[in-house]
């Protein structure tokens, strides 16, 4: 059964810090890893989606990467703000037990401190 | 605007009382998705389609019935509900399964 995994659990950093969130998963058979933001009381919004055939996206500031043979995405995001403060999520989609499900981490709550 | 639309947005309802949240896409995609988000849990899905006419279970379907008559529409039904579905709701859509997921504000269920 996939399971995913997002270490750390909460990140406090200064403005201005690159840094990096990590998602790991148990099966590599995934057709795509999507990476979402969170913001207290909402909604997710899609922010990077990797195909399994890709080994990186990038949007501004964030670039994704994705290893399927060991079962890992990092998102990096450069010089972080304030405003970058949320949750962080990834799901992967694949044929887990023969159907087409979405499996999404717990999440990384990230805090950037101005 | 594109958007993925759920109502209402906040329900209170009490044990057994049938309720159907609401979920409408306007941009023309196959797949929607129901997912419940829980502290400590995160988001598991409900149930999800294909396109019309074809659902499927998630991890999580227990207690929970879906329909999709028509592509724009995907409503989640409660036929009993029970304390235990007290949840965040949240409705997606994408192009197809392998694409960007959209989803709606979210649906907070509290049950009685």
């Amino acid at each position: 059964k996939q399971e995913v995994t997002q270490i750390p659990a909460a990140l406090s950093v200064p403005e201005g810090e690159n840094l990096v969130l990590n998602c790991s998963f148990t099966d590599s058979a995934i057709y795509n890893l999507q990476w979402f933001r969170q913001d207290p009381g909402k909604g997710l919004t899609s922010l990077l989606l990797i195909q399994s055939s890709q080994r990186e996206q990038t949007s501004g500031r964030l670039n994704a990467s994705l290893d399927k043979s060991s079962g890992r995405s990092t998102l990096y995001i450069a010089a972080s703000q304030p405003g970058d403060s949320a949750t962080y999520l990834c799901a992967v989609s694949g044929p887990t037990s023969g159907t087409y499900k979405y499996i999404f981490g717990t999440g990384t709550r990230l805090k950037v401190l101005a | 605007e594109a958007q993925v639309t759920q109502n209402p947005r906040y329900l209170i309802t009490v044990t057994g009382k049938k309720l159907t949240v609401t979920c409408s896409q306007n941009m023309n995609h196959e797949y929607m998705s129901w997912y419940r988000q829980d502290p400590g849990l995160g988001l598991r899905q409900i149930y999800y389609s294909m396109n019309v006419e074809v659902t499927d279970k998630g991890d999580v379907p227990e207690g929970y019935k879906v329909s999709r008559k028509e592509k724009r529409n995907f409503p989640l039904i409660l036929e009993s509900p029970s304390p235990n579905q007290t949840s965040l709701y949240f409705c997606a859509s994408s192009r197809d399964r392998a694409e960007t997921q959209y989803f709606g504000p979210g649906t907070r269920l509290l049950v009685l």
